[in-house]
C-alpha cells in the first residue's frame, strides 16, 4: 500500500540553524500539507501546498517558514533559523484529487528537537 | 469558531465494550469530518470520515453519528480490542481549504 515517508526521523538542531525536513508524498497525490504536534498535544496545521503554490497558511507558519517541490517526488519544509519552541514533531501529509482529495495521509513524522 | 472540542480526555474500556468519544465544533462551514488513530512514534492514520449529509457511518467495528443540528459527532468502537488502545483525534475540515482543525485527542486504553 503506498505511503508517506519522511526524513529524518529524528533531527536534533541548535537554536538559530536552518532544517530541512523532507517527505515524499504519495505519488499521484496533488495536494500537500504539514503539520506539527508538539508533544502531549494536538496536531496543529501548518500550511497546504497544490500546484507548485502555497494554498493556505496557518499564522504559526511565518517568515522562519518555507516549503518547497525541488522535484516531482519531494515536499520539503525549511526552518531558517530554528527556535526552541520550534521542537516538536512534524507530519507531512498528501491527498488525492477529485472525490478523495479531502483524505490526507500522514507521513511517520520527523522529531525535530531544537536545543 | 475554529476549534474543536474533544472529549473525553482519556478513556478506559474492558475488552468487548463500547469505546464512545464525541466532538464538537462551532463554524457550520466545516462540511467534512475524519477521525484518526495515532499509535505512539506514529503518524496518524485515517480511520473513519463522514460528510454533514448523512447521520452515521459505519466501517466494520468503527461507526460516526453526526448530529448537524447539534454541531457534534462522535466515533464508537464497537467490541473494543485491546488493539484499539490508541490515541485518537477528531478533526473538521471546510471545502475549499483542505485545512484541518484537529480535537486535543483521546487516549483510549483498552483492557485485556
Amino acid at each position: 500500500e503506498p505511503e508517506v515517508t519522511q526524513t529524518p526521523s529524528h533531527q536534533v538542531t541548535q537554536m538559530g540553524q536552518e532544517v530541512i525536513l523532507r517527505c515524499v508524498p504519495i505519488s499521484n497525490h496533488l495536494y500537500f500539507y504539514w503539520y506539527r504536534q508538539i508533544l502531549g498535544q494536538k496536531v496543529e496545521f501548518l500550511v497546504s501546498f497544490y500546484n507548485n503554490e502555497i494554498s493556505e497558511k496557518s499564522e504559526i507558519f511565518d517568515d522562519q517558514f518555507s516549503v518547497e517541490r525541488p522535484d516531482g517526488s519531494n515536499f520539503t519544509l525549511k526552518i531558517r533559523s530554528t527556535k526552541l519552541e520550534d521542537s516538536a514533531m512534524y507530519f507531512c501529509a498528501s491527498s488525492d484529487s477529485g472525490a478523495h482529495s479531502y483524505e490526507q495521509y500522514f507521513g511517520p513524522g520527523t522529531r525535530l528537537t531544537v536545543t | 469558531q475554529q476549534q474543536v472540542k474533544q472529549s473525553p480526555q482519556s478513556l478506559i474500556v474492558q475488552k468487548g465494550g463500547i469505546s464512545i468519544i464525541n466532538c464538537a465544533y462551532e463554524n457550520t462551514a466545516f462540511d467534512y469530518f475524519p477521525w484518526y488513530q495515532q499509535f505512539p512514534g506514529k503518524g496518524p492514520a485515517l480511520l473513519i470520515a463522514i460528510r454533514p449529509d448523512v447521520s452515521e457511518k459505519k466501517e466494520g467495528r468503527f461507526t460516526i453519528s453526526f448530529n448537524k443540528s447539534a454541531k457534534q459527532f462522535s466515533l464508537h468502537i464497537m467490541d473494543s480490542q485491546p488493539g484499539d488502545s490508541a490515541t485518537y483525534f477528531c478533526a473538521a475540515c471546510t471545502s475549499g481549504t483542505y485545512k484541518y482543525i484537529f480535537g486535543t485527542g483521546t487516549r483510549l486504553k483498552v483492557l485485556a
